[in-house]
C-alpha cells in the first residue's frame, strides 16, 4: 500500500530534550516536506526536500533541523525542543516531475513539549 | 508572498451545493491545489488548477482566475460525510507550499 510513515504517532517530552521525528514513504518520490499545524492557523511549511541530499527552509524552520540522505526519510529533528514546539506535525510527499503533483500526507504527529 | 485568504467557517444542507472561495496575493504559482481534512486526521487530495477555468471531478470542482486571485471549490449533492476543514494551498517551482488557514463546512440534515 502506498503510504507516507510517521513515528512517533504522539509523543510528551520535556523542554531540551533532543528528539526525531521519521518519516518514510514507499511511492519513490523525490520530494518530501514537514509541516506544523495549529489551532487556527493551517499548515505552515517547516522544511522541505526535492531530492536526495537537498533541502530548503520553508516559512517557519527556526528550532528545526532535516536531514535527507536517503530518498525513501525526511526525518525531522528538534535539537532543544521548547512549549512552542508543541504542535501537531504531519510528513508529506510528491512527485516532482510532470508539472504538478499532489501531495500524500502522513497520519501526523502529535507532539508535547512540556 | 503568498497570503492565501479563505472563510472560517460555512455551513450547508444536505444535497445542497456550496462553494468555498480562496483569495491570495502571490508573485507566482504553479498550481492550486485543495485538499480535505477531517478533524483528528492528514488532509487528503480533492483537486487541482494550474491554467484558469473549471476542472471537475464527480462531486468536487475547482475554478481559478490568476488574474483576479481567485479560486473556489465547489461541492455539490452535498452528505454528512463532507462536514471538514478545506484547505487551499499554492505550490511554487521552487518546492515551498503555503495553505490558507481552512474552512470549516459543516453540512446540517
Amino acid at each position: 500500500e502506498a503510504q507516507v510513515t510517521q513515528n512517533p504517532r504522539y509523543l510528551i517530552t520535556v523542554t531540551g530534550k533532543k528528539l526525531t521525528v521519521t518519516c518514510s514513504q514507499n511511492m519513490n518520490h523525490e520530494y518530501m516536506s514537514w509541516y506544523r499545524q495549529d489551532p487556527g492557523l493551517g499548515l505552515r511549511q517547516i522544511y522541505y526536500s526535492m531530492n536526495v541530499e537537498v533541502t530548503d527552509k520553508g516559512d517557519v524552520p527556526e528550532g528545526y533541523k532535516v536531514s535527507r540522505k536517503e530518498k525513501r526519510n525526511f526525518p525531522l529533528i528538534l535539537e532543544s525542543p521548547s512549549p512552542n514546539q508543541t504542535s501537531l506535525y504531519f510528513c508529506a510527499s510528491r512527485f516532482v516531475g510532470g508539472g504538478n503533483q499532489p501531495q500524500h500526507f502522513g497520519d501526523g504527529t502529535r507532539l508535547s513539549i512540556l | 508572498g503568498q497570503n492565501i485568504d479563505q472563510p472560517t467557517e460555512m455551513t450547508a444542507t444536505e444535497g445542497a451545493i456550496v462553494q468555498i472561495n480562496c483569495t491570495y496575493q502571490t508573485s507566482g504559482f504553479n498550481g492550486l491545489f485543495w485538499y480535505q481534512q477531517h478533524a483528528g486526521e492528514a488532509p487528503t487530495f480533492l483537486s487541482y488548477n494550474v491554467l484558469d477555468g473549471l476542472e471537475e471531478k464527480g462531486r468536487f470542482s475547482s475554478f481559478l482566475s490568476r488574474s483576479k486571485g481567485y479560486s473556489y471549490l465547489l461541492l455539490k449533492e452535498l452528505q454528512m460525510k463532507d462536514s471538514a476543514s478545506y484547505l487551499c494551498a499554492l505550490n511554487t517551482n521552487a518546492g515551498k507550499s503555503t495553505f490558507g488557514d481552512g474552512t470549516t463546512l459543516t453540512v446540517k440534515p
